[in-house]
């Protein structure tokens, strides 16, 4: 079994959507949790970090993490076309770092 | 030069070459890390390096070599590489090991 496990998608939505990414893990010793995006040909670029379950909101976006599922959700609200791009979670116990496949997400105007 | 660099962006070698790639890190972190990126498969974690000391090698095969000369430059040696080994390189760097990484835009390499 994957320490993460994200669905690749692709996913493709109208603008204005609201868009939901996941991941789900198996360690529970997992500390911190982190979404980064991944524009084409760019290298990945943090956009949320939290470490405790509940919500993190910022501007259109809202990470929720569920320690008790092990299960963490990305929200994107009022989606734009230049919010397509590829969403990788991302997960740390100490010093270790877990990534998921990534999903892409293309925002359709 | 702000965040994370690498040169070069594009790399097309065969597998009898030697080239290398460099990072360079202008945030004053103390951890650097090397990952390949593949498509449709997770980010692979190279080698981390924290305070310049090599702390991490994930059974790297020995055709990729790391060096870091400072805290700022990560360079990462590359010779008589094969095909499978095309994908993104990335470069990244954490105040420390553990807190949250920031990204390079990556070097696409291309093994003929």
């Amino acid at each position: 079994q994957k320490e993460v496990e994200q669905d690749p998608g692709p996913l493709s939505v109208p603008e204005g959507a609201i868009v939901s990414l996941n991941c789900t893990y198996s360690n529970s010793a997992f500390q911190y949790f982190m979404w980064y995006r991944q524009y084409s040909r760019k290298g990945p670029e943090l956009l949320m970090y939290t470490y405790s379950s509940g919500n993190k909101e910022d501007g259109r976006f809202t990470a929720q993490v569920d320690k008790s599922s092990k299960y963490i959700s990305l929200f994107i609200r009022d989606s734009q076309p230049s919010d397509s791009a590829t969403y990788l979670c991302a997960m740390v116990t100490g010093n270790q770092f877990y990534f998921g496949t990534g999903t892409s997400l293309t925002v359709i105007p | 030069e702000t965040g994370v660099t690498q040169t070069p962006r594009h790399l097309v070698m065969g597998m009898t070459n030697k080239k290398s790639l460099k990072c360079e890190q202008h945030l004053g972190h103390n951890a650097m890390y090397w990952y390949k990126q593949s498509a449709k498969k997770p980010l692979e974690l190279m080698f981390v390096y924290n305070f310049k000391e090599q702390t991490e090698n994930n059974s790297v095969p020995s055709r990729f070599s790391p060096e870091c000369p400072n805290s700022s430059h990560l360079f990462l040696h590359l010779h008589t590489l094969q095909p499978e080994d095309s994908a993104l390189y990335l470069c990244a760097s954490s105040q420390r090991g553990g807190d949250e990484q920031f990204f390079g835009p990556g070097t696409r390499l291309t093994v003929l």
